[in-house]
């Protein structure tokens, strides 16, 4: 059973446009997701996160969007750059599992010059 | 933020033998946990590392396959026992320093695992 699903497994954009990566999520107990990103043999770098008694976090470029009825998060890059290419993962944390992260399957992005 | 650093970074080893991933965070951590990223699919939580005494490991993971220390706040090891080449993935450890929202999790560079 996938929890968090991220079902665009690639992206890819223009420099200096937006991009828009996706994630749904299925379990109600999830209360606090997460957006990392991922280079070839790197671990995951902690982007920005969201708790779900807001519907909005923005930091820099990277703005993390929440709609809890709709079980739906979005990560907006605006504006892409060519160094954002990477894998983004999308994870979620909660209830009795607090503080382990279930992962999505990931969106590979590609920002071209 | 947490700096980890895991020990090896890469590693080809032989099927049925035995492989320890080491796993040091430049601060004491309140919880460390580890994951599998195999070819192709998303990161898997194998278990969580608890100071002085057993890991609580997630359903499909077992002890005995992967028996896992924390003898203090700073320092985890992960063991992947009797490998198989179905065993060949990236091995990350984890760590967070208290309630998420106040401080995030942090992730190692990862192990890449292939078994032969």
């Amino acid at each position: 059973d996938q929890q968090v699903k991220q079902n665009s497994p690639s992206l890819s954009v223009q420099e200096g446009r937006i991009s828009i990566l996706n994630c749904d999520y299925t379990n109600s107990m999830f209360d606090y997701f997460l957006w990392y990103k991922k280079y070839p043999a790197e671990g995951p770098t902690f982007l920005i996160s969201i708790s779900s008694i807001k519907d909005k976090n923005e930091d820099g470029r990277f703005t993390v969007f929440l709609n809890k009825s709709a079980k739906h998060l979005s990560l907006h890059i605006v504006p892409s750059q060519p160094g954002d290419s990477a894998v983004y993962f999308c994870a979620a944390t909660g209830g009795t599992s607090y503080g382990k992260l279930t992962f999505g399957q990931g969106t590979i992005l590609t920002v071209h010059p | 933020s947490a700096v980890i650093s895991q020990k090896p970074s890469r590693d080809i080893c032989q099927r049925g033998t035995s492989l320890t991933i080491q796993c040091q965070v430049d601060s004491q951590v309140t919880m460390m946990f580890w994951y599998r990223q195999q070819p192709g699919q998303s990161l898997t939580l194998i278990a969580t590392a608890n100071q002085g005494s057993e890991a609580t490991y997630e359903s499909g993971f077992v002890i005995d396959k992967f028996p896992i220390s924390r003898p203090n706040l700073t320092f985890s090891t992960l063991t992947v026992s009797n490998m198989s080449p179905e065993d060949s993935s990236i091995y990350l450890c984890s760590a967070t320093d208290g309630l998420l929202g106040n401080t995030e999790a942090f992730f190692g560079q990862g192990t890449r695992l292939t078994v032969v």
